[in-house]
């Protein structure tokens, strides 16, 4: 079946450095990509999305890069902070799904000071 | 603007009981998504609603489980007969249809006992 799945389990870095969270997509209609970071016991807050017809966008020291060649979505972090610790989803969409979102199982990502 | 309201954030129900679980969207969102989360795992969708309609339900057990998106009121997500396997986080997303914007809710966390 479709599926959106992460390489990296669990990161760890340290304060300052830039991290760097993957994630292979294989539905191909996909049309749609949103990065989710998720604290414990929080709903899933937005970080930044991007369309199928862009390969980069940024946001404030956050950057998502796609490549539909290979069906790949990442998340980079600049200068991780102690308050990035979090899980990150990817999720992506397609308007032939309804706009559900269907979710990869997450990264956790910890911060060491 | 107080974002999408999930009520209640904890609770708990014996086997056997009856879980009601309450999501009001943000104002002017008429589309409203439920998704489950088992603990360390992704999202799941369950079902999407406008108001009045169920327009996918893809995602819903069939037995047991029902909701519904009144003209008035909040998106209720019912569910009979707890069982143990119930137990989970459920999260509702709202959103006005017109893009790809979605806004969680802080989640209702579902405990069978």
């Amino acid at each position: 079946g479709e599926s959106v799945g992460l390489h990296l389990p669990t990161l760890s870095v340290q304060e300052g450095d830039n991290s760097i969270i993957n994630c292979a997509y294989s539905n191909s209609a996909s049309d749609y990509f949103i990065w989710y970071k998720q604290e414990s016991g929080k709903g899933p807050q937005f970080i930044i999305d991007i369309r199928s017809n862009m390969d980069k966008r940024q946001g404030q020291r956050v950057t998502v890069l796609l490549n539909k060649t290979v069906k790949h979505l990442s998340l980079q972090i600049a200068a991780t902070q102690p308050g990035d610790s979090a899980v990150y989803f990817c999720a992506e969409t397609n308007a032939g799904n309804n706009r559900k979102l269907i979710w990869g199982l997450g990264t956790s990502l910890a911060v060491n000071p | 603007n107080a974002g999408v309201m999930q009520n209640p954030r904890h609770l708990v129900r014996r086997r056997g009981q009856e879980a009601r679980l309450r999501c009001s969207p943000m104002k002017g969102h008429s589309h409203v998504y439920w998704y489950r989360q088992l603990p360390e795992e992704g999202l799941k969708f369950m079902v999407y609603l406008q108001k009045e309609n169920i327009i996918d339900e893809s995602g819903m057990p069939k037995e047991r489980f029902s909701a519904e998106f009144p003209k008035e009121g909040p998106s209720i997500l019912r569910i009979q007969q707890v069982v143990r396997g119930d137990s989970a986080a459920y999260f509702c997303a709202s959103s006005r249809g017109d893009n790809y914007g979605y806004t969680f809710g802080s989640g209702t966390r579902l405990t069978v006992v």
